[in-house]
């Protein structure tokens, strides 16, 4: 089945550094690539996410970007700000698209 | 989050006893999911269901069973609670399955002594 890796584990910037999380997958059958941000207390959300007939999508400071043939994708915050202090999750689809498959996720923590 | 609800929030059980965490939702979404979550390990599919009485298994299911009697409710039942068993569990609903995303609940943090 599908397994996803994550990396760094942790990950502490600046404020107003970037931030770039990575993750690869197993299954090249998976075609479906979301990232959730989970903040203390609360369950995961989804803050981006990204197909495989798609490179590259951006959404404000926030980027993602795909490599099919690598099999690996990542996230890309510019700018960041302490709110962006969270635990963030990629994952990706099995390959049937019922369920998805979590990266062990990235804590990142951002200073002022 | 909005339009799914977990219970109980907190809950303390004794090694042996059988528990069952419930998870509620009101978007009349096809597809439910249980994970578990925890340090080192990252969100972890326990079960997850795609239609009333249609369930599956993910990659920890050993010692936990699931009930969908109808499309709103999942439950997630420990047969003998283990220490092992310690988590926070989430649980997530989709309208199209994995390649739509998730939305979900707060979770349900479980300790077993």
């Amino acid at each position: 089945g599908e397994n996803v890796e994550q990396h760094p584990s942790t990950l502490s910037v600046q404020e107003g550094d970037s931030a770039v999380i990575k993750c690869t997958y197993s299954d090249s059958a998976s075609n479906y690539f979301p990232w959730y941000k989970q903040e203390l207390g609360k369950g995961p959300q989804l803050i981006i996410d990204i197909r495989s007939n798609v490179g590259e999508k951006k959404d404000q400071r926030i980027a993602v970007t795909l490599n099919k043939t690598a099999k690996h994708f990542s996230l890309h915050i510019t700018e960041t700000q302490p709110e962006d202090s969270a635990v963030y999750f990629c994952a990706a689809s099995n390959q049937a698209g019922t369920a998805l498959i979590f990266g062990k996720g990235t804590t990142l923590s951002v200073s002022s | 989050d909005a339009g799914i609800t977990q219970s109980p929030r907190h809950k303390v059980t004794e090694t042996g006893t059988p528990v069952t965490l419930r998870c509620h939702q009101t978007e009349n979404h096809r597809y439910m999911y249980w994970y578990r979550q925890d340090p080192g390990h990252g969100l972890r599919l326990i079960h997850y269901s795609y239609g009333v009485k249609d369930t599956d298994k993910g990659e920890v299911s050993d010692g936990y069973s699931v009930s969908r009697s109808k499309t709103e409710d999942f439950l997630l039942t420990l047969e003998s609670a283990t220490s092992s068993q310690t988590s926070v569990y989430f649980c997530a609903i989709s309208g199209e399955g994995a390649n739509y995303g998730y939305t979900f609940g707060s979770g349900t943090r479980l300790t077993v002594v």
